[in-house]
């Protein structure tokens, strides 16, 4: 099984600053025939199912605003959203989805400062 | 758009079995591998199951294989678990998911999400 492995665990930001969540695959998950990085992002806000943010490492799901993006290649990727707003606050996770069984991240918890 | 609703859950006795449910609509269920993925009461997520588009590939976690099945009837857009000798660590909210592909196999992100049914594995 590919570990995924976050950080921070947790991390509380200023509204309107930048909040950076860190994921590390103890395996590549780029697939060299295509160049595709099989690594998602789900937001889960509190009492709810969790949302797909990225997939592909960074392109973003329909609907989902512009200051959240994702960047990183093979093992090392980074969810950044731009400018921290109240509805923000949520756990994050990140998934490969490149081999079976897709695994998951710990999840970063995401506060307000 | 694209619904999933799932059913089932409930308070059960260890070493007793329960069948979870999942109505789908909103999309064209037997074109679409399912999952099941599970998340213990204030824990992470955990992939359970998964199923191919016509239900001929599945594959679990490896620690659940000899205890759950997964299984779909796509003449009524439905998704199922069975799961046999529960154990209290079965408890967890259990979440249908759909992918945008058709194989069993990962390569696809999970890109809508059930509410969730809760299984409480208790005496």
């Amino acid at each position: 099984d590919i570990v995924m492995t976050q950080s921070p665990d947790s991390l509380a930001v200023s509204l309107g600053e930048r909040a950076t969540i860190n994921c590390n695959s103890r395996q590549s998950v780029l697939y060299s025939v295509n160049n595709k990085n099989y690594l998602a992002w789900y937001q889960q806000k509190p009492g709810q199912s969790p949302k797909l943010l990225i997939y592909w490492a960074s392109r973003r799901e329909s609907g989902v605003p512009d200051r959240f993006s994702g960047s990183g290649t093979g093992t090392d990727f980074t969810l950044t959203i731009s400018s921290l707003q109240a509805e923000d606050v949520a756990v994050y996770y990140c998934q490969q989805y490149y081999s079976t069984p897709p695994t998951f991240g710990g999840g970063t918890k995401v506060e307000i400062k | 758009q694209v619904q999933l609703v799932e059913s089932g859950g409930g308070v059960v006795q260890p070493g007793r079995s329960l069948r979870l449910s999942c109505a789908a609509s909103g999309f064209s269920f037997s074109n679409h591998a399912l999952h099941w993925v599970r998340q213990a009461p204030g824990k992470g997520l955990e992939w359970v199951a998964v199923i191919s588009y016509d239900g001929t590939n599945k594959n679990y976690r490896d620690s659940l294989k000899d205890r759950f099945t997964i299984s779909r009837d796509n003449s009524r857009n439905t998704l199922y678990l069975q799961m046999d000798s529960l154990r209290a660590e079965d408890t967890a909210l259990y979440y249908c998911v759909t992918v945008p592909g058709g194989s069993s196999e990962s390569y696809y992100p999970f890109d809508h999400w059930g509410q969730g049914t809760l299984v409480t594995v208790s005496s």
